[in-house]
């Protein structure tokens, strides 16, 4: 598989605290995205990250980048309730002259108020 | 500016019949892609289809299943004689240009397809 696996399958923490969650792919990229998506709705495009990038911050989101270890982690910090979704890092697959993307299985994150 | 539009947003169908979801792209985006979700699970590629043309298949299923984007019009996503095992939601992505080449997917709500 291409995909990337996310790290831990869930995650329940309590309003104010940070949450982190990692991703792990297998080909080298050119970026990695993260995406959320609210129980029922389609994904939200969070924060891209280039492969020469090791860090990168919007709002109380920060992601890292570790292209030697092939893996990315995605941080939240002071967590709200609104930000109960599950959490997908995406790839790029190259093949046969075709690009798309690939995603993990996600992070289900629980943040009890 | 109106983002993706999926439409239905649920189906149901009972089984041997057919499905059709359809799918708008935002305004001035001509890549589509479409993806199944099965509870709990991430999303699995299934097609990636710029106007009149299928680029990539590789996610489709060899049989029943067919996606096509007009030159006019949205682009569909057509299972026929549909099976339990279908049912799960579908969801389209559009970008302006390739997806992967640092571009985001901008994703419609998806339809859930329940078969019967």
């Amino acid at each position: 598989s291409q995909q990337g696996e996310e790290d831990p399958q869930a995650l329940s923490i309590q309003e104010g605290e940070n949450a982190t969650m990692n991703c792990s792919y297998k080909t080298s990229i050119n970026n990695l995205q993260w995406y959320r998506q609210n129980s029922g709705r389609g994904l939200v495009h969070l924060i891209l990250i280039r492969s020469n990038e090791r860090e990168k911050h919007s709002g109380r989101l920060r992601v890292t980048l570790d292209t030697s270890k092939k893996s990315s982690s995605l941080l939240i910090t002071a967590s709200r309730a609104a930000d109960t979704a599950s959490y997908f890092c995406a790839t790029v697959f190259h093949q046969g002259g075709s690009e798309k993307l690939v995603f993990g299985k996600g992070t289900k994150l629980t943040v009890n108020p | 500016n109106a983002g993706v539009m999926q439409n239905p947003r649920h189906l149901v169908r009972r089984r041997g019949q057919e499905a059709r979801l359809r799918c708008s792209p935002m305004k001035g985006h001509s890549h589509v892609y479409w993806y199944r979700q099965l509870p709990e699970e991430g999303l699995k590629f299934m097609v990636y289809l710029q106007k009149e043309n299928i680029i990539d298949e590789s996610g489709m299923p060899k049989e029943r299943f067919s996606a096509e984007f007009p030159k006019e019009g949205p682009s569909i996503l057509r299972i026929q004689q549909v099976v339990r095992g279908d049912s799960a939601a579908y969801f389209c992505a559009s970008s302006p240009q390739m997806g992967g080449l640092g571009e985001k997917l901008f994703f419609g709500s998806g339809t859930q397809l329940s078969v019967l």
